[in-house]
């Protein structure tokens, strides 16, 4: 069974930083592009940041570029957000997702991990 | 590039219900669709516009053409209460990943 596992959410101050984590299991982690999508309460999915198996390329939406940054480690079948500068905006339920193997969509979404920004 | 879905929908118990996405010319990219149940990670339940995963229903179904896709749901039942999400790719522009606003279906 596909199994992706978030954590590290939490209460931060605005300006504060925080890292998200993801754990995978049950698929060969390293064959598989993985992403960060968020969910503001209430509101709908948002896109936030990429990273390809080998960790070759990574991309962001514009609203956390420069603030965010993305990283795997496929030895240990993990995937982070390290998340600094945070702002109020930026309080979410943060949602590990796999892509899938021969389409654009994502197969598999964590349970999530909720991010609360505020003083 | 944006998505537009109509906030709610409404359907009785075993009758059908049509959720649209409209994009501008929408019918030229694949789209895929996702059940989110509240407090649940999304769920994907149909991709490349019509295609469903293992052990999705084909109660599931869904079309592309023009300005809009549909996510149509048969025989409509108690446990498809939830909240619809259509997503397209376009690798060319920031977001990577496009969602649309989501549809709240009600099962009445």
């Amino acid at each position: 069974e596909v199994l992706l596992v978030e954590s590290g959410g939490g209460l931060v101050q605005p300006g504060g930083s925080l890292r998200l984590s993801c754990a995978g299991s049950g698929f060969t982690f390293s064959r598989y592009s993985l992403n960060w999508v968020r969910q503001a309460p209430g509101k709908g999915l948002e896109w936030v940041s990429y990273i390809s198996t080998t960790s070759s390329t990574t991309l962001y939406a514009d609203s956390v570029k420069g603030r965010f940054t993305i990283s795997r480690d496929n030895s240990k079948n993990s995937l982070y957000l390290q998340m600094s500068s945070l702002r109020a905006e930026d309080t979410a339920v943060y949602y590990c997702v796999r892509e899938c193997t021969d389409s654009s969509c994502i197969d598999y979404w964590g349970q999530g991990t909720l991010v609360t920004v505020s003083s | 590039y944006v998505l537009t879905q109509t906030p709610s929908v409404s359907v009785a118990l075993g009758q059908t219900a049509r959720i649209t996405c409209e994009g501008n010319n929408i019918g030229g990219k694949s789209v895929h669709w996702y059940q989110q149940k509240p407090g649940q990670g999304p769920v994907l339940v149909v991709f490349d516009d019509g295609d469903r995963p293992s052990g999705i229903p084909d109660r599931f179904s869904g079309s592309n053409s023009g300005n809009t896709a549909t996510l149509t749901i048969s025989r409509v039942e108690a446990g498809d209460e939830a909240d619809y999400h259509c997503q397209v790719w376009d690798m060319s522009r920031n977001p990577l990943f496009v969602f649309g606003s989501g549809t709240r279906v009600t099962v009445l």
